[in-house]
């Protein structure tokens, strides 16, 4: 079946320091989302990429959709504590039916 | 306020005992579904909902029950639960048709002894 994979699973950074996730599919999406969940919390929208190559900003995050829509990336410039939590990709698949979650990357900064 | 509401947020049971947990959303969302998370795992679906009286098996569905009689519920039955089943589960919904945003419930933690 779709797989969706994400690395690293957890990164510890100092504060100021920047952060990266990667999420990768099995198979060609026809969009990806990325979702953050705080700590005892529940996942929460951030983005949705639909175009091959990609590229948004919100802030300090920085979201890329791959050439080949199979890839994708959440990059956060100079981390603060805000940050923490634990960060999702979910993709579309062709079918149009269901939304593939990544395996997620925990983050925690470190004041 | 636009919500997904699950019930209840904490929930032990033992073995074998049947038990329900609702999910109703106020935002007429046409998609609804439920996700189990485990650590390492991410979130993984266990069924989701098209539409009233149109439900599908997502990657995790044994041992699972739903059911979509009105568009603003979709409670999950789990009829012989078992320890394997302890996991956090959440509740999601979307108009999805346009490709819209996942909204979630806040998280139900079960523990099965």
């Amino acid at each position: 079946g779709q797989q969706v994979m994400q690395i690293p699973q957890y990164q510890h950074v100092q504060e100021g320091e920047d952060f990266t996730t990667y999420c990768n599919s099995s198979t060609t999406l026809s969009n990806i989302q990325w979702y953050k969940q705080r700590p005892g919390g529940h996942p929460v929208f951030l983005i949705q990429l639909v175009k091959s190559g990609e590229v948004k900003k919100q802030k300090r995050l920085t979201f890329q959709f791959g050439e080949a829509k199979k890839n994708s990336s959440l990059h956060i410039t100079a981390t603060q504590t805000t940050d923490v939590g634990t960060y999702f990709c979910a993709g579309m698949g062709r079918t149009g039916n269901q939304f593939y979650f990544g395996t997620g990357t925990s983050l925690t900064v470190i004041p | 306020e636009a919500q997904v509401t699950q019930n209840p947020r904490y929930l032990i049971t033992v073995t074998g005992k049947k038990l329900t947990v609702t999910c109703s959303q106020n935002m007429n969302h046409e998609y609804m579904s439920w996700y189990r998370q485990d650590p390492g795992l991410g979130l993984r679906q266990i069924y989701y909902s098209m539409n009233v009286e149109v439900t599908d098996k997502g990657d995790v569905p044994e041992g699972y029950k739903v059911s979509r009689k009105e568009k603003r519920n979709f409670p999950l039955i789990l009829e012989s639960p078992s320890p394997n089943q302890t996991s956090l589960y959440f509740c999601a919904s979307s108009l999805f048709r346009t490709g819209e945003k996942l909204f979630f419930g806040s998280g139900t933690q079960l523990s099965v002894l």
